[in-house]
Formats: structure tokens, sequence, C-alpha cells
């Protein structure tokens, strides 16, 4: 009953390094996306997958790219962090079709010296 | 843009009081969906609701849908430490948009 797992729990960057984040889910499903969660501002769409080989940008896409090889991965890179980039960064997936259940991962939690 | 506004920001209580929160869209809301997130966690589906005027009922919460589908509010009624968390209302439309939330503190 793993579900969604994210790597690593807590991570600390200096400005300019680069990093991945990875998300795994096994329950096969279609659908994976990343969100940011910042104080008083919700959680915000980065990226999303609706398939292998399928990715598009979300609300917040600046600064970060994904992709998917795989169903089951989706990793997130952040390419030259920044401190704005300090953030909690939650994954999540679902079986793609229309109200379905999101499964949230339990987040990574990210800061940017 | 679709913007979601939860209301109120912070909610602190005894155990045992009633609480009711409330989610106002700014358009017609596609599919709603509450969650509630512990510390440490991530969100965690509450129920989902589609049809104007729907009332769900899990336990002790109660969620409301508007006839208009603009609005939401969450009434969760005796009120236990258990139900601390910060609670999300989400529009899925394919993809969810998410309010700010409420942060609910129940003191025991």
């Amino acid at each position: 009953n793993a579900g969604v797992t994210q790597t690593p729990k807590f991570q600390v960057l200096k400005t300019g390094q680069s990093m991945t984040l990875q998300c795994a889910q096994d329950m096969n499903h279609e659908y994976m996306s990343w969100y940011r969660q910042d104080p008083g501002m919700g959680l915000r769409l980065i990226h999303y997958s609706v398939g292998a080989g399928i990715t598009d940008q979300g609300e917040v896409p600046n600064g970060y790219n994904v992709s998917r090889s795989t169903t089951e991965d989706f990793p997130l890179r952040l390419l030259s962090a920044a401190p704005s980039q300090t953030s909690v960064y939650f994954c999540a997936s679902s079986t793609n079709r229309g109200n379905e259940k999101l499964f949230f991962g339990s987040g990574t939690q990210l800061s940017v010296l | 843009t679709q913007l979601l506004e939860q209301s109120p920001q912070f909610l602190s209580i005894q155990e045992g009081e009633n609480l009711t929160v409330y989610c106002n869209s700014s358009s017609v809301f596609s599919s709603l969906q509450w969650y509630r997130q512990e510390p440490g966690e991530g969100p965690v589906l509450l129920v989902t609701v589609v049809t104007g005027g729907e009332v769900k009922k899990l336990k002790r919460l109660t969620f409301q849908f508007g006839d208009a589908r603009k609005d939401s509010s969450l009434h969760i009624t005796a009120a236990q430490p258990g139900d601390t968390g910060l609670y999300l209302c989400a529009d899925y439309d394919y993809k969810l948009s998410f309010g700010a939330g409420t942060t609910v503190t129940v003191r025991a």
C-alpha cells in the first residue's frame, strides 16, 4: 500500500544549484501532477502528465522541468534553484477519469538559501 | 482565471463545539472537492459534490453545495481534536484548482 512516494522529505539548496524531486506511484495511475504549496496561497499546479511521454504546463511552470518516461515515475527538476522556489512540493496521481480522487504524496520541504 | 476564496482563514474552537467553513468561487464549479490536510502530510479527499443543492454527510461532517454551484460549506458537528487540519476546497475540471484553505484547530 505504498501509494504515492516522494523523496527526499527535506532538502536545502544553495541558489543556483540544481536537483530532482522524485515521485513514484504504484497504482498504475495515468495522471500525475506536481503542486507547490505556499502559506496563504493554497496549492498551485506546476506541471502535469496524462500518461507516459506526455507532459504539460500548469499555473506556475517557470524554473521547473518534468518528464514522464514510465507510468510509475514523474520527477520534477529544478534547473537553477532560486529563493522564490522555497516551498513544499506535492506530487499527486489519479486514474485520469472525470471527478476522480487525487492521491497525494507526503511532500518535499525545499529551502533555497 | 477562477478564484476560490475560503473563509475564515483560521478557526480555533473547543472540543465539542460546532464549526462551519466556507468556499466561494468567482465562477461556477465544474466539480467541487473538499480535502483535509494534516501537518506534514498531503491532502486527503473528503468528498466530491457535483450537483447544485447537493448535501453530503460523512459522519460528523456535512457538505453543502450551493444551488448556483458557486459556493459550498463544510459543517463539523461536535468537533474533536482529530478534526484539526487544513481544509481545502478545489474545483476539479480535469485539473485541480485549490483555495488557500481554512486552518482548523480543535482544542481538547
